[in-house]
């Protein structure tokens, strides 16, 4: 079984401030991670993923997540907001176990970046 | 280009009703996935397929039915619409695995009244 936690459906923050969202996951196997981005009336796009490669992944548009195994933790970051992050972002978990390879989502979080 | 075609992209149907939404890919990916998106609630998967001739449910599979006869496609059926299935739908597909990214169509909103 997996399971992920957003917390925080709605976040603010003002232009060139940090940015952090977070993501906590449980997964009975070694779990492979995503966060995607959402802009509204449109699918979804991949901001970056986390593999087993490295602990800290950098993704597009200068968002980064560090994969933190003692805490179940895989949260997003950027060091400065810009308008254009205004959107949703899902954490996400895949993982392959007994034959089946289910993907879970978040329930999301949005961004609003106030000028 | 890549990509993943979903249609169509709005529907207004009525109770009952039998309805197909198709997908396609063109990356020849062998692994497919469909998700409902409702407000609160995030993406949920409802069927997934890893290859041809192969489903298996997601979290909310009930009152839907899906098919994967060619690798390229994978439609979502919905034999017997009701109220609560009126949402936002994603297809998606990936490489076959885990650790591939999923690309996503431009989603299908269903009324069902």
């Amino acid at each position: 079984a997996q399971s992920v936690t957003q917390l925080g459906s709605h976040v603010s923050v003002s232009e060139g401030a940090l940015v952090l969202l977070r993501c906590n996951y449980s997964s009975s196997v070694p779990p492979y991670l995503f966060w995607y981005v959402q802009y509204p009336n449109q699918g979804l796009q991949l901001l970056l993923k986390y593999t087993s490669a490295a602990t800290l992944v950098k993704g597009i548009n200068g968002f980064e997540a560090e994969f933190k195994k003692s805490e179940t933790s895989f949260h997003l970051t950027k060091p400065s907001a810009h308008m254009s992050d205004a959107a949703e972002y899902f954490c996400a978990v895949r993982s392959y176990s007994g034959g089946y390879q289910k993907v879970t989502f978040g329930t999301g979080t949005k961004l609003q970046v106030i000028p | 280009e890549a990509q993943v075609t979903q249609n169509p992209r709005y529907l207004i149907t009525v109770t009952g009703k039998k309805l197909t939404v198709t997908c396609s890919q063109n990356m020849n990916h062998e692994y497919m996935s469909w998700y409902r998106q409702d407000p609160g609630l995030g993406l949920r998967q409802i069927y997934y397929s890893m290859n041809v001739e192969v489903t298996d449910k997601g979290d909310v599979p009930e009152g839907y039915k899906v098919s994967r006869k060619e690798k390229r496609n994978f439609p979502l059926i919905l034999e017997s619409p009701s109220p609560n299935q009126t949402s936002l739908y994603f297809c998606a597909s990936s490489a076959a695995s885990s650790n591939q990214p999923q690309h996503f169509g431009d989603g299908t909103r269903l009324s069902i009244l």
